[in-house]
């Protein structure tokens, strides 16, 4: 069945990095595009940054613009998120989510399946 | 992007209906067809329950369903069950390549 297994979360201190990876399966991976979204505790969800299906374009939000890091490598089923210097709100539960095509776009800006999360803590 | 509005929470009895407002601007909901929502519970992933405004991923019961009008969508579920005590987000394409989520809605069946 289609999975996404998200890991390399963990605690970190301020200013310092992290890589997230979220390895595929059940699916032909190459075919989607794929997000990041994360939750702080306590808080809601937060879309983070998209990659094309084949990695020709990348996206964020606003609050993570230059300091995190969508990329991807279809020959390892694998979508990664570095994030370089953390701060003490980056701390969240970091879900990676397939992209759900509508229609016939390729993209559809809909979240199906997500990955079970992994948690960042960003603390000295 | 600001995050579309949801009421922070809703409750209602079994057999009931209840609807789950997410308003947003002519910049996301309202000019795309491409809400979606999602159902958590605590400590898990969220679960799509609805996609391009009013369309259920298989196996989703039809319990829940999805409407748009305006800069506004809504999820109604009908013939609330306890499981259904859940945090919901509904989340919208907002253009230029970005996407924004409403704050979240708590369930509570009575």
């Amino acid at each position: 069945q289609v999975q996404l297994m998200e890991s390399g979360g963990g605690v970190v201190q301020p200013g310092r990095s992290l890589r997230l990876s979220c390895v595929a399966s059940g699916f032909t991976f190459s075919n989607y595009a794929m997000h990041w979204v994360r939750q702080a505790p306590g808080k809601g969800l937060e879309w983070v940054a998209v990659i094309w299906f084949d990695g020709s374009n990348k996206y964020y939000a606003d609050s993570v613009k230059g300091r995190l890091t969508i990329s991807r490598d279809n020959s390892k089923n694998t979508v990664y998120l570095q994030m370089i210097s953390l701060r003490v709100e980056d701390t969240a539960v970091y879900y990676c989510a397939r992209d759900l095509p509508s229609g016939t776009n390729l993209m559809g800006w809909q979240f199906d399946p997500w990955g079970q999360g992994t948690l960042v803590t960003v603390s000295s | 992007q600001s995050a579309l509005t949801q009421p922070a929470s809703v409750s209602g009895s079994p057999g009931q209906s209840i609807t789950i407002s997410c308003t947003g601007t002519s910049s996301d909901v309202g000019s795309f067809n491409l809400v979606s929502w999602y159902q958590q519970y605590p400590g898990k992933a969220p679960k799509p329950l609805i996609y391009e405004v009013s369309k259920r991923p298989s196996g989703v019961s039809n319990r829940f369903s999805g409407s748009k009008s305006g800069n506004t969508a809504s999820l109604t579920i009908s013939g609330l069950q306890a499981e259904d005590e859940a945090d919901y987000y509904c989340c919208s394409y907002a253009g230029g390549s970005s996407m924004v989520f409403g704050g979240g809605t708590k369930l509570t069946v009575l």
